[in-house]
């Protein structure tokens, strides 16, 4: 079974940047693509971006500027970096796989989440 | 960006009918349309994709259907684990979007 686990500061001071890093157990990262989800405290919930296992990526246009996602096969892991963080980017923070569902590819397994709250 | 719209936004039933919940597009996505349960606490959980098709291990009272940019996720008979929030997700064009939700609640 896979299991996905988000770590990294629960904390963050506006205009820094916000670092997450999930590991990925139970299966390998290669040959998947993996993504990053937020969802403010009581809202919905917002894609960030994906990178496939081989390092390509994409990211949501309205977090783009300010997004990386990044991999490391051989911890089989992956990251995101969010730069200058405001209040508004205060959410929890699922890292999350997309399984080949069809032609396309749906997300099937979730970290639990990590709540980020900005805040000086 | 495709922006999806959830009716209604809470819905109150009770254990035993039937639930209809609906999913509008701004534009086409083709049938690249997922639905997601998720309970308080937990991350969300793939039922349907491709908007009918039912994911692994869910409950056959769960089924998808489209028209045109209308999606409808149908509930047959409600058990008591079902009351949750369901989100509607969008994979036809990018980026990728979800619906605002609807609470399912216990009347």
């Amino acid at each position: 079974q896979v299991q996905l686990q988000e770590s990294g500061p629960g904390l963050v001071k506006p205009s820094e940047t916000l670092s997450l890093t999930c590991t990925v157990s139970g299966g390998s990262i290669s040959g998947y693509y993996w993504s990053w989800i937020r969802q403010p405290p009581g809202k919905g919930l917002e894609s960030i971006g994906f990178i496939y296992y081989d390092g390509s990526t994409r990211y949501n246009p309205s977090l783009e500027s300010r997004v990386t996602i990044s991999v490391d096969t051989s911890k089989n892991q992956f990251s995101l970096k969010l730069s200058s963080v405001s209040a508004a980017d205060t959410a929890l923070y699922y890292c999350v796989r997309y399984g080949a569902y069809g032609d396309r590819h749906y997300f099937d397994y979730w970290g639990q989440g990590t709540l980020v709250t900005v805040s000086s | 960006e495709i922006v999806l719209t959830q009716s209604p936004a809470t819905l109150s039933l009770s254990p035993g009918e039937g639930a209809t919940l609906s999913c509008r597009a701004s534009q086409s996505v083709s049938s690249y349309l997922a639905w997601y349960q998720q309970k308080p606490g937990q991350a969300p959980r793939l039922l349907i994709y491709d908007a009918s098709n039912r994911a692994t291990g869910i409950p056959a009272r769960f089924s998808g259907s489209e028209s045109g940019t209308d999606f409808t996720l149908t509930i047959s008979s409600l058990e008591p684990e079902d009351f949750a929030v369901y989100y509607c997700l969008q994979r036809g064009n990018w980026p990728e979007t979800f619906g605002q939700g609807t609470k399912l609640e216990i009347k």
